[in-house]
């Protein structure tokens, strides 16, 4: 089956260490994005990539940092830097269609909790 | 499973009977736009899209309209049942770059279905 998988689906961290979350697709999309979920809001966009080696901060980039040494692998550091990181971190990609635009297919997310 | 529900407006249906699920959008340049589903605990699974170059678009029991002059958009689910029970929410993209790093997802609807 193609998809996206995050692992893990929960994790906890003690305040002041950096963490690092999986993300892993296997549907050959060139882009992948992460997002942070909370209650009640909208999906804010932290990182993205459109292709290997190359990446763009979103809108809520501060205190996360990622990697794209690989096609199917995403991986995103929360740092000790960020300053509320208990959340709901979704993965997502996408095709890259010639002036076209695609929809996200996302993975089931990893649930944060930092104390 | 994930509380992306809380505070969230909330749809109360009949079993059988048809929803509709409305979202304003916000920016007039917006030429994409997607509807998401997010069941508890799981990541958002698409559903369908829709270009500004049309206003109207159906797939299997949905149905997407889009209102240009009054930037409306609306989520139609034809005989709906139990597992249509989820968060619901719409996305507008800005970009055209087809890299969705300009798409903005609004908070969502929560849709309740009533046996």
């Amino acid at each position: 089956d193609g998809g996206i998988t995050q692992s893990p689906k929960y994790l906890f961290r003690k305040e002041g260490q950096n963490v690092t979350l999986s993300c892993e697709q296997n549907l050959n999309h060139d882009a992948m994005y992460w997002y942070r979920q909370d209650p009640g809001q909208g999906l804010r966009l932290i990182y993205y990539s459109q292709i290997v080696n190359d990446f763009q901060k979103g809108d809520i980039a501060e205190g996360y940092s990622v990697s794209r040494e690989k096609k199917e692998s995403f991986p995103l550091t929360v740092t000790s830097a960020q300053k509320n990181p208990t959340a709901f971190y979704l993965c997502a990609s996408s095709s890259l269609p010639p002036g076209g635009d695609s929809p996200l297919h996302f993975g089931n997310g990893t649930r944060l909790t930092v104390t | 499973g994930e509380s992306v529900g809380l505070h969230l407006p909330t749809l109360s249906v009949q079993e059988g009977d048809n929803s509709i699920i409305n979202c304003a959008y916000s920016n007039s340049a917006s030429d994409y736009f997607i509807w998401y589903k997010q069941e508890s605990g799981k990541g958002p699974q698409f559903i369908i899209d829709i270009r500004s170059n049309m206003d109207k678009r159906q797939g299997q029991r949905v149905t997407v309209l889009l209102n240009k002059t009054v930037k409306h958009l609306s989520l139609q689910i034809a005989a709906t049942q139990p597992g249509d029970s989820a968060v619901y929410f719409c996305a507008e993209n800005m970009g055209g770059t087809g890299a969705n790093s300009k798409l903005t997802f609004g908070k969502g609807i929560t849709l309740s279905v009533r046996p």
